[in-house]
């Protein structure tokens, strides 16, 4: 099975750098995905990881160590409208699935950025 | 707008009832996922279907079951609904760049 671990709430101010950490634990690891979810909308991509290192996306980051099981995401320039729920989810190659895939969700971190 | 679209938008319906959700992959996606998000928890992935066939089972119960069409549109039946069951239900399709999954606006059914 696979275990998923992410701070449930953040908080930080408008135009400040706030990381949010996610820690997990699978067998089959076959990368690592950041969503973004605002209340009662669907989650949307934000990125991907499957290699150590730190992958930029204009002001969002994301970081992955697979020896550790660890990644973060990165925001700069916090703006208001960041206000949401970050997803840490890891994706597995179940055996004998062929090109199935699953991905499997932290329960997500409530980030509250504020003035 | 992600290009996955789901039918109806909110459901209000009573205990023991059952009801079907619609899902429609992005234009060229042949997988569709569905999740079930209950308030304050997390996305569980319930089942994943991929060019008409079941590839992957997650916590669904047996009350719950779904299907793949030839046009690749899926359904989502919950049947004996209970109050927990309230949720919204989530499907998504599969990019083919890194496999990221793009979802559909949801589907928010409320028991009674």
């Amino acid at each position: 099975g696979q275990n998923i671990d992410q701070p449930t709430e953040m908080t930080a101010t408008e135009g400040a750098i706030v990381q949010i950490n996610c820690t997990y634990q699978t067998s089959g690891f076959n990368g690592l995905f950041w969503y973004q979810q605002h209340a009662g909308e669907a989650p949307t991509f934000l990125s991907y990881n499957v290699l150590d290192g730190l992958e930029e996306k204009g002001r969002f980051s994301s970081f992955l160590s697979r020896s550790k099981g660890y990644s973060y995401l990165l925001l700069k320039e916090l703006q208001m409208k960041d206000s949401a729920s970050y997803l840490c989810a890891v994706r597995d190659l179940p055996p004998g699935t062929g090109t199935a895939s699953k991905l499997t969700f932290g329960t997500g971190t409530r980030l509250q950025v504020t003035l | 707008d992600s290009g996955v679209t789901q039918t109806p938008k909110h459901l209000i319906t009573a205990t023991g009832q059952r009801v079907t959700l619609r899902c429609s992959p992005r234009s060229g996606d042949l997988s569709v996922y569905w999740y079930q998000q209950s308030l304050d928890q997390g996305l569980q992935f319930l089942i994943h279907y991929y060019n008409g066939e079941e590839r992957a089972k997650g916590n669904i119960l047996e009350r719950f079951s779904a299907q793949q069409f030839p046009d690749l549109h899926s359904e989502l039946n919950l049947s004996s609904l209970e109050l927990g069951d309230s949720a919204l239900y989530f499907c998504a399709s599969t990019g083919l760049a890194v496999g990221e999954q793009f979802f559909g606006p949801g589907t928010r059914l409320t028991v009674l």
